[in-house]
């Protein structure tokens, strides 16, 4: 079946460094890939996606690529902000299949500090 | 902005009981679903729900669950007779298309089972 592997967190940061979170994933067929973030008191909200190989999804400064050779959806950003400090789930989903449901990894917690 | 709303944000609940959780989705989407995640583990899908029926519904969901949509607005979760593993945080989310992969989701209500 389908699934997705994040890197364990949490990750703890200084302001204005490099992020980078990994994520691989498996899957049957040709999934989309997507980041969620979770800020403190919120729900998920989608951060960035993209549907095909060698797409770059990108949002609020962070970026990720969908690699088909190596699986991965790895989340970068150049500069961390305090603000961005939140949990941040992987997922997939084989949207030619129709209403398929979003497989998630298990989430990173980030902590960005001044 | 539109959001999705939940509640109760946090129940605690005695095994054995019934517990409903409730959602109020976005109000023109279609597309239905609740998740949920138990401590340090994954997001994990539960059922998706489209057109007053179950449309997809994962191994977790099994006849101690329930969803229903009683009056064009709420979406429920019940749990019939719940158990100490059910304990977990639980999301809902809604869509406009079941072929975009971008859900949006409410802050999640936590259960508590004691």
């Amino acid at each position: 079946g389908n699934s997705v592997t994040q890197m364990e967190g949490p990750v703890t940061l200084s302001e204005e460094a490099f992020l980078t979170i990994n994520c691989t994933y498996t899957a049957t067929g040709y999934p989309s890939l997507f980041w969620y973030v979770q800020y403190p008191g919120e729900g998920l909200q989608l951060l960035l996606k993209a549907t095909k190989a060698d797409d770059k999804g990108s949002n609020k400064g962070f970026e990720a690529t969908y690699r088909k050779e190596t699986t991965s959806f790895h989340l970068e950003k150049g500069s961390v902000q305090v603000s961005d400090s939140a949990v941040y789930f992987c997922a997939l989903s084989e949207i030619d299949s129709g209403n398929t449901p979003l497989v998630f990894g298990k989430g990173t917690r980030l902590s960005v500090i001044a | 902005e539109p959001e999705v709303t939940q509640t109760p944000s946090h129940q605690v609940t005695q095994m054995g009981q019934e517990v409903i959780l409730r959602c109020v989705p976005i109000s023109n989407h279609l597309y239905f679903y609740w998740y949920r995640q138990i401590l340090g583990q994954k997001v994990e899908f539960l059922v998706s729900f489209y057109n007053n029926e179950i449309s997809e519904k994962s191994e977790i969901f099994d006849d101690q669950f329930s969803v229903e949509r009683p009056d064009g607005s709420n979406f429920t979760l019940k749990i019939r007779s719940t158990k100490l593993e059910d304990s977990a945080m639980y999301f809902c989310a809604s869509s406009e298309s079941g072929s975009t992969g971008e859900l949006f989701f409410g802050e999640g209500s936590r259960l508590t089972v004691l």
